[in-house]
This record gives structure tokens, sequence and C-alpha cells, in this order.
């Protein structure tokens, strides 16, 4: 099947420092890539959907300023988290569909477990 | 709208014994629905999914489920649990013909625990 990789799995940084996350899909173009957030023994929430060459769409709540996403290609999204603070510490995943059809599953990647100290 | 729920948080059996996952829909368009399994610190994993060609739909590691429009379930069944099969499952729904922009909605996840 389609794999979506994300990196780093895990990231430890200080308080006001800023992390990236990046998602690749490798084996498919992927024009719609959605960022979720995961609390512990939680669901995913979805934090925004992000959209190659234009600007992501946001859930309501999330602050954009705070998380910033940039899809400069069908197969790079990445979300960066500005001024990181200890609440921030969360599992994030990315996931992508492959296009052209219906029905079509969403693929994750293998999340990063950020943790600001 | 699309909504999800999924019955029990928390499920336990005895390794050998059948699997049951509840999962009841809502929709105002035709589905699609998703079980998807996650294993701790890990991405989500597809199990199966309900493509409207056959109500008994078959995935991997021997689970299945079956689409009943009738009673809006989903509900994701094994035989003979494996230890293995140890993890927290969700049931996902989306709309069927709204592409790949479209978004899914989640359960809020069963976890299933699987003794000797």
């Amino acid at each position: 099947g389609a794999v979506v990789s994300q990196h780093p799995s895990w990231v430890i940084c200080k308080s006001g420092t800023s992390v990236k996350i990046e998602c690749r899909s490798l084996d498919f173009q992927a024009t719609t890539m959605f960022w979720y957030r995961q609390f512990p023994k939680q669901s995913l929430m979805l934090m925004a959907t992000s959209n190659e060459g234009s600007k992501a769409t946001y859930e309501q709540g999330v602050e954009k300023d705070k998380f910033l996403i940039n899809h400069a290609s069908l197969t790079l999204s990445t979300l960066t988290v500005t001024s990181a603070h200890p609440e921030d510490s969360s599992f994030y995943i990315c996931s992508a569909r492959i296009p052209g059809g219906v029905n079509t599953e969403a693929f994750f990647g293998q999340g990063t477990r950020l943790t600001v100290v | 709208a699309q909504s999800v729920t999924q019955l029990d948080s928390h499920v336990s059996v005895s390794e050998g014994t059948p699997v049951l996952l509840r999962c009841n829909y809502s929709s105002s368009y035709s589905p699609s629905l998703f079980w998807y399994v996650q294993h701790p610190n890990k991405g989500l994993q597809l199990l199966l999914k309900y493509t409207s060609a056959a109500t008994l739909v078959k995935g991997i590691n021997g689970f299945e489920a079956e689409f009943k429009k009738s009673e809006t379930s989903f509900h994701l069944t094994k035989p003979s649990a494996h230890m293995s099969d140890a993890a927290e499952y969700f049931c996902v729904v989306s709309d069927k013909y709204a592409g790949t922009a479209s978004k899914l909605t989640f359960g809020t996840g069963t976890r299933l625990q699987v003794t000797l």
C-alpha cells in the first residue's frame, strides 16, 4: 500500500523554541494532507487541512500563528509548532489520501511525539 | 453532517475467543466507512473499508465488518483474538464522493485488551 512517512518520530524541545514536523507521501502525490493531534487515550483531533500551493484550512480553535503549515510540493507538508509550550506536548499525526478516486482510504504517518520541557 | 459512535471505550477478551467492537454511524449521504488500528505511539493502520461492493468486508489479520444500513452499524469482528490484537481501534466515516479533500470523522476509539 501507499506510504506516508513522518519525521521525526519523537522530539524534545525547550519552551519558547520552534519545532518542525515533516510529512511525506513516498509513492504518490498528495494535493491534500491532514494534520491531527492526539491526546493520551483520546481520539484524533483534526487540526488543519494542508493544501498544496495554497493556505491551509484550520479547524475552529486551532491557532494559525502557532501551528504553521506549509505544503510546498505534492509530496511534502510541514507543521511547525512555534514558540512551543508544555501544553503543546502531544502526539501529532499526518495523513493523506491517494487522489483520483472515490472511497479511498487515508494513509497515516507514524506520528510524532512532541515533548516540550 | 456525519458522526461515529463507538459504543465501548474498552473491551477485554481472552486469547482465542471472539472479538466484537461496535460502531454506529450517522451520515446524511452515502458514507465510506473504515476501521483503523493504532498500536502505542504509532500511526494508524487500515484494517478494512466499506466500499458498497459488498456489505460484509474482510480485512487484514482475520478481521471483518458488516455494513448494516438499517441499523446504521459497522461492527468489527474477529473469530479468535490473538495477543497481538491488543491495541486501540477507531471507526471512521467520510463522505464517499467528496474526494481526497474530504474530512474523516473519527470515533472515540475502543481499547482492546487480550488476556491469556
